[in-house]
């Protein structure tokens, strides 16, 4: 039962254009929404998060966007750099037992020179 | 480096062997979180502890995975009599406080763990 998906195994972006990373989610319950990223032989990092009571949060290149009617969240990332290319994953948890991160498959994001 | 360590980084076990991964948490947290990755997938929760106390092991597989987190010392997870499907990369998180939405967890650079 996979309740956090990320349907696209990789992608490939030109540096300086936009990245969109996608999730989806089935679990109506989930109320936090978190972008982590990963290098190679490193521990995932994180990088935005979004509550289900916003729609958007932006940090520097990075926003999250979040449509609660659809179950579905993206990350854009603008513009993007060499720096950036990483897997990405999506996770979700109930904001009461924020232990239990249910994380998506990963992203694997490319920033082609 | 004051992140979360884990050790050892790498490990190998024949089928039927014990392994014993630790994780030594940020300085000043004090709830330790072990998450897995098999294959091709994202990481699943596995158990949320404090210190002398479990408390969330749900995602815990019912036999031959154990964890601690005693008062001195690191968080050990400990995987009894292991086989072929034990291989995954085995990731450490730590918090200073309770898991809230708002607290974020780091993560340790995992230990990847392969059973022959």
């Amino acid at each position: 039962d996979q309740q956090v998906k990320q349907n696209s195994p990789s992608l490939s972006v030109q540096e300086g254009r936009i990245s969109i990373l996608n999730c989806d989610y089935t679990n109506s319950m989930f109320d936090y929404f978190l972008w982590y990223k990963k290098y190679p032989a490193e521990g995932p990092t994180f990088l935005i998060s979004i509550s289900s009571i916003k729609d958007k949060n932006e940090d520097g290149r990075f926003t999250v966007f979040l449509n609660k009617s659809a179950k579905h969240l993206s990350l854009h990332i603008v513009p993007s750099q060499p720096g950036d290319s990483a897997v990405y994953f999506c996770a979700a948890s109930v904001i009461q037992g924020a232990q239990k991160l249910v994380f998506g498959q990963g992203t694997r994001l490319t920033i082609n020179p | 480096n004051a992140g979360v360590m884990q050790n050892p980084r790498h490990l190998v076990r024949r089928r039927g062997q014990e392994a014993r991964l630790r994780c030594s948490p940020m300085k000043g947290h004090s709830h330790v979180y072990w998450y897995r990755q098999l294959p091709e997938e994202g990481l699943k929760f596995m158990v949320y502890l404090q210190k002398e106390n479990i408390i969330d092991e749900s995602g815990m597989p019912k036999e031959r995975f154990s964890a601690e987190f005693p008062k001195e010392g690191p968080s050990i997870l400990r995987i009894q009599q292991v086989v072929r499907g034990d291989s995954a990369a085995y990731f450490c998180a730590s918090s200073p406080e309770g898991p809230t939405g708002a607290n974020v967890l780091t993560f340790g650079a995992g230990s990847r763990l392969t059973v022959l």
